[in-house]
């Protein structure tokens, strides 16, 4: 079946140290995005890439870095630097831009 | 930037009736508008989306509605259910925007037995 893949599905961080986040996809998408959920909010764009070793900042990219080596791949690392990172993670693909995203089924990061 | 604003926040209704959720967007350039439903602890879904050439587009209980001229759409299901429980976002894009979707906040509708 064709889908996205995120891992670790609960993810606890300790004060001071970085951790990385997978999202995987084989539904063959050129676009990868990942977005922040905060409770009540709506989602808050991070980081997107359009196409392999490229990738933009979003709207609350600070403390947060990317990669996209592979297409099927779109990691992300929460760093030190960023100072509320306890948030429900979001991946998502689409096929362009007139298109709807197909979500990964999230990640929840808690700082302790 | 774009900016959707989304109401209600949350919304009860007795099973069988309509719900009715509604959203404006700022910027006149967007084309594409999905709706997304999230259940608890899971990612959203795409349920149904609308590009702006269309004022109207059904999918048997739900139903999109575009009106490009006030910048605004509304998500309408009717004959409701227990399991339609859930968060419901609408978004909005614009094709020279690298597809980057702008959410609204969300609306909470729980639907009584």
């Amino acid at each position: 079946d064709g889908g996205i893949t995120q891992s670790p599905k609960y993810l606890f961080r300790k004060e001071g140290q970085n951790v990385t986040l997978s999202c995987e996809q084989n539904l063959n998408h050129d676009a990868m995005y990942w977005y922040r959920q905060d409770p009540g909010q709506g989602l808050r764009l991070i980081y997107y890439s359009q196409i392999v070793n490229d990738f933009q900042k979003g709207d609350i990219a600070e403390g947060y870095s990317v990669s996209r080596e592979k297409k099927e791949s779109f990691p992300l690392t929460v760093t030190s630097a960023q100072k509320n990172p306890t948030a429900f993670y979001l991946c998502a693909s689409s096929s362009g831009p007139n298109y709807g995203y197909t979500f990964g089924s999230g990640t929840r990061l808690t700082v302790v | 930037g774009e900016n959707v604003e989304q109401h209600p926040s949350t919304l009860s209704v007795q099973e069988g009736d309509s719900a009715v959720i509604k959203c404006t967007y700022s910027d006149s350039a967007s084309n594409y508008f999905p709706w997304y439903k999230q259940e608890l602890g899971k990612g959203p879904q795409l349920i149904i989306d609308i590009r702006s050439n269309v004022g109207e587009k059904k999918d048997q209980r739900i139903a999109v509605t575009l009106n490009k001229t006030a910048k605004h759409f509304s998500l309408h299901i009717t004959e409701t259910q227990p399991e339609d429980s859930a968060v419901y976002f609408c978004a909005a894009n614009y094709n020279t925007n690298a597809g980057k979707s702008t959410f609204g906040d969300g609306t909470t509708l729980t639907v009584k037995p």
